[in-house]
C-alpha cells in the first residue's frame, strides 16, 4: 500500500529564506507526482506537476525534485515571503496512471515571518 | 474563468439524517474526484468519475455514501444516515484528462451533531 510521509509537519522561517520541503512514498512504482498548496479554508492549488519520466520541474520561485528510485521529492522555495504561508502537500498518483487518483501526504504547515 | 464549485459551504446537520453534497466542475472537464478531509488526517479519496466508464468507488468508507454524476457534469455527493464520524470538509476537482493536474473546489465543511 502506497504511503506518503511529509516532513516537517510544520515549519516556521524569516521572510527572504530559502526552503526546502521533503516528502516521501514507500511505492517507487508512481506515475506523477505533484505538489500542492492549500489555503486555510480553501480548496487545493496545484504548484507543480512531475511526470515519473522527469527528474524537475520549476515555476517562478518553485522548484519540484523527484528521485523516483529513493522514493523522495522536495519542494525548494526561493527567497520565502510571508504569502507562501500555507499547507503544502505532495500527492503521487500509483503505478500506470490509468486513473488521477491521488495519494496525499498529511503536508506541511509553512509560516513565513515577515 | 470559473473554478470547481462546490455547494453548500458549510453544512450542519443532526446525526441520522441524510446530506447531499453538490459540485460543479470546470466545463469540459471530464475527470472529476470527491476527497474528504478529516481534522488532523490528510485528503482521503472517495470516488473517481471519468467521461461515461464506471465510477471508481473504491474509497468511498461504507453503504452509506453514494456518489452520481449527472450528464457528465454535476456530481452529488451523498451521505444517508449521517454519523459524527462523517464530520470532515469535502473536496471535489476536476481535470481535462484522466492524469492532468487537478483543479479543487473549495469543499463543504459538514458538521454532524
Amino acid at each position: 500500500k502506497q504511503e506518503v510521509t511529509q516532513i516537517p509537519a510544520a515549519l516556521s522561517v524569516p521572510e527572504g529564506e530559502n526552503l526546502v520541503l521533503n516528502c516521501s512514498f514507500t511505492d517507487s512504482a508512481i506515475y506523477n507526482l505533484q505538489w500542492f498548496r492549500q489555503d486555510p479554508g480553501k480548496g487545493l492549488t496545484s504548484l507543480l506537476l512531475i511526470q515519473s519520466s522527469q527528474r524537475e520541474q520549476t515555476s517562478g520561485r518553485l522548484n519540484a525534485s523527484l528521485d523516483k528510485s529513493s522514493g523522495r521529492s522536495t519542494l525548494y522555495i526561493a527567497a520565502s515571503q510571508p504569502g507562501d504561508s500555507a499547507t503544502y502537500l505532495c500527492a503521487v498518483v500509483a503505478g500506470g496512471g490509468a486513473t488521477n487518483k491521488l495519494i496525499f501526504g498529511t503536508g506541511t504547515l509553512l509560516a513565513v515571518q515577515p | 474563468g470559473a473554478g470547481v464549485s462546490q455547494s453548500p459551504s458549510n453544512k450542519v446537520t443532526e446525526k441520522g439524517k441524510d446530506v447531499e453534497l453538490r459540485c460543479d466542475p470546470i466545463s469540459g472537464h471530464t475527470a472529476l474526484y470527491w476527497y474528504r478531509q478529516s481534522l488532523g488526517q490528510g485528503l482521503e479519496f472517495l470516488i473517481y468519475f471519468q467521461g461515461n466508464s464506471a465510477p471508481d468507488k473504491s474509497g468511498l468508507p461504507s453503504d452509506r455514501f453514494s456518489a452520481e454524476r449527472t450528464g457528465g457534469s454535476v456530481s452529488t455527493l451523498t451521505i444517508q444516515r449521517t454519523q459524527q464520524e462523517d464530520s470532515a470538509v469535502y473536496l471535489c476537482a476536476s481535470s481535462p484528462g484522466s492524469v492532468s493536474p487537478l483543479h479543487f473546489g473549495n469543499g463543504t465543511r459538514l458538521t454532524v451533531t
